[in-house]
């Protein structure tokens, strides 16, 4: 099944104490990207990726790190997470279009992180 | 600058009536334009997209939106609202700027659905 994984679903942590929340997708797909949701916000856009090795800021990267090492993969890096990270992420892959403008997004479950 | 508006943060319809719920949005670069749709507790769909060909784009269960570049809207229709089309809409613009891709959402329009 064609599909965007995230672990965990669910984290509750503590202010300062690193982690990573993993993502993976079986499609094949160049593109990727992380955003956070919160109400009356919508989804904004955190880091993306439209290859290999190629990542870039989307509106929201402080205090966040991605990286891109395998196709499949792109996980997502607090290194101190604070408590304004609080939030629900979703990491989505998605087709780039010929003239490189992504096409079409697949979201995956989200994340509910909780720092305390 | 590319942004959007989506006008009702909350639209309520009866089951059975018709459904609109608008969106405009600006970019100064051709824009790809989408709808997606959040049902409680769960990830987001795509319901339909418009990259530069037809104007009038159908989507999944019975939605519609038409690409108006002179009024810079890309409202979502259906013709007769269902229960199950209660849920979070999000209207989604995206274009390369400069050397980057860029990809916006407006803040969300909540539908309920009412028997």
């Amino acid at each position: 099944e064609a599909q965007v994984t995230q672990n965990p679903r669910y984290l509750i942590t503590v202010t300062g104490k690193k982690l990573t929340v993993t993502c993976s997708q079986n499609m094949n797909h160049e593109y990727m990207s992380w955003y956070r949701q919160d109400p009356g916000l919508g989804l904004r856009q955190i880091y993306y990726s439209m290859n290999v090795e190629v990542t870039d800021k989307g509106d929201v990267p402080e205090g966040y790190k991605v990286s891109r090492k395998e196709k499949r993969n792109f996980p997502l890096i607090l290194e101190s997470p604070s408590p304004n990270q609080t939030s629900l992420y979703f990491c989505a892959s998605g087709i780039l279009s010929i003239g490189g403008s992504y096409n079409e997004q697949f979201f995956g479950p989200g994340t509910r992180l909780t720092v305390l | 600058a590319q942004s959007v508006t989506q006008l009702d943060s909350h639209v309520s319809v009866s089951e059975g009536t018709p459904v609109l719920l608008r969106c405009n949005y600006s970019s100064s670069y051709s824009p790809s334009l989408f709808w997606y749709v959040q049902h409680p507790n769960k990830g987001l769909q795509l319901l339909l997209k418009y990259t530069s060909a037809a104007t009038l784009v159908k989507g999944i269960n019975g939605f519609e939106a038409e690409f108006k570049k002179s009024e810079t809207s890309f409202h979502l229709t259906k013709p007769s609202a269902h229960m199950s089309d209660a849920a979070e809409y999000f209207c989604v613009v995206s274009a390369i700027e400069t050397s980057y891709d860029k990809v916006i959402f407006g803040p969300g329009t909540s539908l309920s659905v009412i028997p």
